[in-house]
């Protein structure tokens, strides 16, 4: 199947501070990607959708100011959490169609803020 | 009522048997299905993709597809502690050229013993 990276796998930061994080699909291009966060043994939320070229589009509840997503390229998102509190510490995965309706996913990033 | 249903477990198998998971939709729309794997702390895999009602098979793995019954499964055959893991099944709606977002159930836990 196709392959998405993210980067970095884990980050610790302390209360205040903005993380960065990458999602890249290594062997196909995407328009569009799917950013998800996860908390223990719950089920994936989405948070927002990230559109190459244009404004990523955020579900409900979600900050857009909070959580910056940028769509770089065809193969780059990246979803920027600002000023991050230990609430906002959780599993985030990001994920992107190959072709259709198939999506595959990165490994996650797990956030920790101390 | 959530869209998708599916239980949650913990269901417990030895190894060898057969593993039989399921999901139950309400969204008529929804028309590509899926069935993701993710071990604990790393991102879903994509096992299964299926679009019309019927059966595919994948090596050990089975997916059907009801959509009278709005009823999707998953089989395992002969099952082996490596398949111990949560799995989650996914939906989402007609392509309409743009990748659409995914309705998740809230995954399986598997654990196959010994």
């Amino acid at each position: 199947g196709a392959v998405v990276s993210q980067h970095p796998s884990w980050v610790i930061c302390k209360s205040g501070t903005s993380v960065k994080i990458e999602c890249r699909s290594l062997d196909f291009q995407a328009t569009t990607m799917f950013w998800y966060r996860q908390f223990p043994k719950q089920s994936l939320m989405l948070m927002a959708t990230s559109n190459e070229g244009s404004k990523a589009t955020y579900e409900q509840g979600v900050e857009k100011d909070k959580f910056l997503i940028n769509h770089a390229s065809l193969t780059l998102s990246t979803l920027t959490v600002t000023s991050a509190h230990p609430e906002d510490s959780s599993f985030y995965i990001c994920s992107a169609p190959e072709s259709g309706e198939k999506q595959f996913f990165g490994p996650g990033t797990r956030l920790t803020v101390l | 009522q959530k869209e998708v249903e599916q239980d949650p477990g913990p269901l417990s198998v030895p190894e060898g048997a057969i593993v039989s998971l399921n999901c139950t939709y309400s969204n008529s729309a929804f028309q590509y299905f899926m069935w993701y794997r993710q071990y604990s702390r790393k991102g879903p895999e994509l096992l299964m993709y299926t679009y019309s009602s019927g059966n595919k098979e994948d090596g050990r793995f089975t997916a059907q597809v009801d959509k009278s019954s709005k009823y999707i499964s998953l089989f395992i055959r002969d099952s082996q502690p490596s398949d111990s893991a949560t799995y989650l099944c996914a939906m989402s709606t007609t392509n309409t050229g743009t990748a659409s977002k995914l309705t998740f159930g809230t995954g399986t836990r598997l654990q196959v013993t010994l």
